[in-house]
């Protein structure tokens, strides 16, 4: 009964290739993130979902697709990965814009 | 210049020593985290505050919206405190639903 789930863990993938990361929350919060943290451990935001509608879009390459089919849910597309993309991503949730965030475990992305 | 600062970067401490991590911020903001990422990778989130003071077991964190300053205060540490804790800042208006991250400090606690 993880509060946030993300799956996959590790993610090993070619150059090119069309990836997916899902993440789950059974928390009943309205609001869900993606984070990437970078080779360095810096930590930055990527996309913000409330209500199933994005409110943030950082300067996220269009390759990076955000999709939210309920507000339990905010999955992560990525089409032609590229060596840069590989980092670690956390999923985020909080009950709304003023709470705190619950973090998923991360989901460590290698494009080899 | 990052608008989230943090020191030290690394800091070790003997066991049972008390332990102060700072961070300086340079916007105005709604509110501050503090969050631990263990070696696991896994984040928890620790504290979030606007003003004053909170205490949670040996934690404390306080904060000084004037000065734009908050510390994360370990007391009596333990070696299960080695993490890296991360001070977030959020903003106002439509940047109150973003986190602003600092580097980190790398806390090791040797027995």
């Amino acid at each position: 009964d993880t509060a946030v789930s993300q799956t996959p863990k590790y993610l090993v993938t070619q150059m090119g290739n069309d990836k997916s990361i899902k993440c789950e929350q059974n928390l009943g919060h309205d609001t869900m993130y993606w984070y990437k943290q970078d080779s360095k451990k810096f930590l930055k935001i990527m996309f913000s979902y409330n209500n199933k509608e994005l409110i943030i879009n950082e300067t996220v390459p269009n390759r990076f697709s955000p999709k939210s089919p309920d507000k339990a849910h905010l999955n992560l597309h990525i089409n032609s990965l590229e060596l840069g993309d590989s980092a670690v991503y956390f999923c985020a949730s909080s009950h709304d814009l003023n709470s705190g965030y619950t973090f998923g475990s991360g989901t460590r992305l290698t494009v080899v | 210049k990052n608008e989230v600062e943090q020191s030290p970067q690394n800091l070790t401490a003997q066991e049972g020593e008390f332990i102060t991590i700072n961070c300086s911020y340079s916007v105005g903001i709604s509110a501050l985290h503090w969050l631990q990422q263990h070696p696991g990778g896994g984040i928890v989130s620790l504290f979030m505050l606007s003003s004053g003071k909170k205490k949670h077991g040996r934690l404390i964190a306080t904060i000084n919206i004037q000065e734009k300053h908050s510390s994360l205060h370990i007391t009596a540490s333990h070696p299960r405190d080695s993490a890296v804790y991360i001070c977030a800042v959020r903003g106002y208006g439509g940047a109150t639903n973003k986190l602003i991250f600092g580097t980190g400090t790398l806390l090791a606690v040797q027995p």
